[in-house]
């Protein structure tokens, strides 16, 4: 069982909005802004998508936002794009250094 | 940009001890403010954070592998490598490496991973 909490699946249309969820506590996602997300596309390694809640890399498109609400952070991807179907995953530092993971989230675009 | 590469053995037996070696290309493990750190992710499930390593040898690990791993770095080699003793089937995963920044806030880039299969 993982530490954060990701729903295991969602999906969407081309062009539509879609928001994955991950869930911690005051000792992880809710204690820190140091949440990021990651892209794993089936047999590739994890692409940071977003990282300090709500910032993105160097060419990452700006179509992936992230956001915070107490203990749970949320990554949307607007504008759905066929490329965009992988799996998901959130990542936040929990005290005393450690660091945790949602179980990942597999986006299917329609 | 820096890469990172990891290498090893495929296939390891059980309560053997699996080392994996993670090389960077492109840029100075000695760099101030990052991490080099260890993931794995067994068949179909999610990214397990195994530990980092500072370039000085500071050393933070998962706490449910902390008396099995262990990480070292040779800044001569620009490199940094990952012991996991005793293993088991268990233990059977994708292992990654990955540069991060000094808190554990992110993880970019990372190695393309390697299969590693626990099996007699």
């Amino acid at each position: 069982q993982s530490a954060l909490s990701q729903p295991a699946s969602v999906s969407g249309s081309p062009g539509q909005s879609i928001t994955i969820s991950c869930t911690g506590t005051n000792s992880d996602v809710g204690g820190y802004n140091y949440v990021s997300w990651y892209q794993q596309e089936p047999g590739k390694a994890p692409k940071l998508m977003i990282f300090e809640v709500s910032n993105r890399p160097s060419g990452v498109s700006n179509r992936f936002s992230g956001s915070k609400s107490g203990n749970t952070a949320s990554l949307t991807i607007s504008g759905l794009q066929a490329e965009d179907e992988a799996d998901y995953y959130c990542s936040s530092y929990r005290i005393n250094s450690i660091v945790v993971f949602g179980g990942g989230t597999k986006l299917t675009v329609l | 940009q820096v890469q990172l590469q990891e290498s090893g053995p495929g296939l390891v037996k059980p309560s053997q001890t699996l080392s994996l070696t993670c090389n960077v290309s492109g840029g100075s493990i000695r760099s101030s403010g990052y991490f080099w750190t260890w993931f794995r992710q067994h068949p179909g499930k999610g990214l397990e954070w195994i530990g980092y390593i500072y370039y000085s040898g500071s050393t933070y690990y998962n706490p449910s592998l902390n008396n099995l791993v262990t990480i070292s770095v040779d800044t001569s080699k620009n490199q940094f490598s990952l012991n996991l003793r005793s293993v088991t089937a268990a233990d059977t995963a994708v292992y990654y490496c990955a540069r991060g920044d000094e808190v554990g806030n992110w993880f970019d880039p990372w190695g393309q991973g390697t299969l590693v299969t626990v099996s007699s």
